[in-house]
């Protein structure tokens, strides 16, 4: 079955720090993913999409990797902040617009 | 613009009874979509729209009902409510097929007794 896997436990880090968050996958061949940040009582808010043939994107402190060998994806915050705290959703493309979310990882930012 | 409104915020239904959640955008956009989030399991598509007059159904469809006559308007419509469909609704959507972002409404949460 198709599946998406983020890291369940939460990612304590801090400030200053460099956050790296996990997105793997199975059984999917997607065209692109996405990464989307989720405050507590909000809905989710888009933050970096990558295509299959692009191994890096960046903006500002985000970079986002694609590795379609391994079926991963890792989502980079440099220098965090506490501001940074949230949760982090991946996405994969399937045909047409159709998302699929993994559940996300909780990043708290400790000052 | 207002981007993806949804009402109500909160509700509480009964077993049984039905309501529409509403979900309006005003970005024009062609594409929109409903999930529901609960715990530990992420958002799952429940149904979507391609434009004005074409639905189809997502991951887990059941028990809901969607149109689409307008651009702006996707209502979502739970015709006989459970208990298994309490949970947070997420409104989305995006400006064309392919590669675009979604964008998300701030969510209703529904329980139902």
């Amino acid at each position: 079955s198709q599946k998406i896997e983020q890291n369940s436990e939460a990612l304590n880090i801090q400030e200053g720090k460099t956050a790296t968050l996990t997105c793997n996958y199975t059984n999917y061949s997607p065209a692109y993913l996405q990464w989307y940040r989720q405050d507590p009582g909000r809905g989710p808010v888009f933050l970096l999409l990558i295509r299959e043939n692009e191994k890096e994107k960046r903006k500002e402190r985000l970079k986002v990797t694609f590795d379609t060998t391994l079926k991963q994806s890792l989502f980079h915050i440099t220098a965090s902040q506490p501001a940074d705290s949230a949760t982090y959703l991946c996405a994969l493309n399937l045909y047409g617009n159709k998302l699929v979310f993994g559940a996300g990882t909780i990043l708290r930012v400790k000052s | 613009n207002a981007g993806v409104t949804q009402t109500p915020k909160f509700q509480v239904l009964k077993t049984g009874q039905s309501m529409t959640l509403q979900c309006a955008q005003d970005m024009n956009h062609e594409y929109m979509s409903w999930y529901r989030q609960d715990p530990g399991m992420g958002l799952r598509l429940i149904h979507y729209s391609v434009g004005a007059g074409i639905t189809d159904q997502g991951e887990v469809p059941n028990g809901y009902n969607v149109s689409r006559s307008t651009t702006e308007d996707f209502p979502l419509r739970l015709l006989s409510a459970a208990p298994s469909q309490t949970s947070v609704y997420f409104c989305a959507s995006s400006p064309g097929q392919g590669a675009y972002e979604q964008y998300f409404g701030p969510g209703t949460r529904l329980t139902v007794t």
